[in-house]
């Protein structure tokens, strides 16, 4: 079964404390992985997309990376501003869906 | 541009009553989405439209659930007979194709008493 893992759940930084959240997954063979940022009230936020082992984007102070089991979002130097929760999501192969099957999201404070 | 929208933003209807949540999506995007969520949960997929069609309806949890998109733009998801358990953020997202990111609305917070 098609599966998303995401830790920690929560995590509190100082401003400027960098460091990683991780989305552990497994699927059946991975067309793309999703990170989005979701403020308290609103929808999801695209943030990236990811296809294959050892790709790397950026995006301010946010980088993701892809190996074949995990994806890893790296924050580096944060604000108060960064403080979300960040969804990490991926998309099966499959015949017709393209669903994206989501984790449960890790809550990052940062605080001044 | 305009992004995805979701009306309305909050409903609250009584346990057996029936529902409409209305999502607009991107213009020309050809491919719509409804996801629900729950507080501390992440969107669970509920159907998947491409134009008209729906492609993929395995995430409905049962027939008290229909979403239409009749005209290959605005999609309506139809509830009946409300139960307290659907309470949740109903989300609506839309992407260029199948095989792009899906941009979400704002959701309709839904809640049964």
């Amino acid at each position: 079964e098609d599966q998303v893992t995401q830790s920690p759940e929560a995590l509190r930084l100082q401003e400027g404390e960098s460091s990683s959240l991780n989305c552990s997954y497994t699927v059946s063979g991975l067309r793309g992985l999703f990170w989005y940022r979701q403020d308290p009230g609103k929808g999801p936020e695209f943030l990236f997309t990811l296809y294959s082992a050892g790709e790397e984007k950026e995006k301010e102070r946010l980088k993701a990376t892809l190996t074949k089991k995990e994806s890893f979002l790296h924050i580096t130097a944060p604000k108060p501003e960064d403080s979300a929760t960040y969804l990490c999501a991926v998309q099966a192969p499959g015949g017709a869906t393209n669903k994206l099957i989501f984790g449960t999201g890790t809550l990052l404070a940062v605080q001044p | 541009g305009a992004g995805v929208s979701q009306t309305p933003s909050n409903k609250v209807t009584e346990k057996g009553k029936y529902v409409e949540l209305r999502c607009d999506p991107i213009s020309g995007h050809t491919a719509l989405y409804w996801y629900r969520q729950s507080l501390g949960q992440g969107p669970e997929f509920l159907i998947y439209f491409q134009g008209t069609g729906a492609a993929d309806d395995s995430g409905l949890p049962n027939d008290r659930f229909f979403a239409v998109r009749p005209e290959g733009s605005v999609s309506t998801l139809k509830i009946q007979r409300t139960e307290r358990g659907d309470s949740a953020v109903y989300l609506c997202a839309s992407s260029p194709g199948p095989n792009n990111e899906q941009f979400f609305g704002p959701g309709t917070r839904l809640t049964v008493l």
